[in-house]
């Protein structure tokens, strides 16, 4: 069974703390997606990561992977209220039919 | 970075009624659009796969005669959910696929079936 799974599904933090969100992945997918979803909107693209090892920075925000472990982190330094959102992970699944498959998605908030 | 459209962004209607929902590339031609469902506070469920100029590949438990899919263009696909009902009440996001690893998301349509 393809299955994605991210933890926690909640995070509450304060602001300037740093915190890492977990997304496991069934499969030996080689591809996995970070995704920002604001209230009310559609899904933002944060990271593509490709490859074993692959590590990908933007602004407090870092993505790695590793594909033997199937295990993706989305690390958060310094955490800013504008961060506050909902982040999904999604594994790209080949073979047949290709499809994303969404973890659950971690809803973060950042309290002041 | 690409972009892709959707139409309506939100749309209200009574049940029973059908309504259409295109999904546009605006900067790029698409051979694949993915059609997604996401109920409130969920994350989001693969509906189906749309190939431009062949039946669309429906995921287990959609009814692909509710969900009409055509993608009659490299740009253009469109949902049509038939006779809706308010357990259809959702938020569709429709996504086009450029390259073998690019897939970018429309703005989603906000579905009210009263």
């Amino acid at each position: 069974e393809l299955k994605v799974e991210q933890n926690p599904l909640f995070l509450s933090m304060q602001e300037g703390k740093n915190y890492t969100i977990y997304c496991n992945y069934s499969t030996t997918s080689d591809r996995l997606y970070w995704y920002r979803q604001d209230p009310g909107k559609s899904l933002e693209s944060l990271f593509v990561l490709l490859s074993n090892g692959a590590v990908k920075q933007e602004g407090r925000l870092m993505a790695s992977l590793d594909t033997k472990a199937r295990l993706s982190t989305l690390h958060i330094t310094a955490a800013v209220h504008d961060l506050s959102a909902t982040y999904f992970c999604a594994e790209w699944v080949s073979g047949g039919s290709e499809k994303l498959v969404f973890g659950k998605g971690t809803k973060l908030t950042v309290n002041p | 970075g690409a972009v892709v459209s959707q139409h309506p962004s939100r749309v209200i209607c009574k049940s029973g009624t059908s309504v259409k929902i295109e999904c546009r590339s605006l900067d790029f031609q698409a051979t694949t659009m993915f059609w997604y469902r996401q109920f409130p506070k969920q994350s989001l469920m693969l509906m189906a796969t749309s190939n431009e100029g062949s039946k669309a590949t429906y995921e287990q438990g959609v009814e692909k005669d509710k969900f009409l899919i055509n993608h009659a263009s490299l740009t253009l696909s469109t949902l049509t959910v038939t006779s809706a009902h308010p357990e259809d009440s959702s938020f569709y996001i429709c996504s086009a696929k450029r390259l073998a690893h690019e897939q970018f998301f429309g703005p989603g349509t906000r579905l009210t079936v009263l």
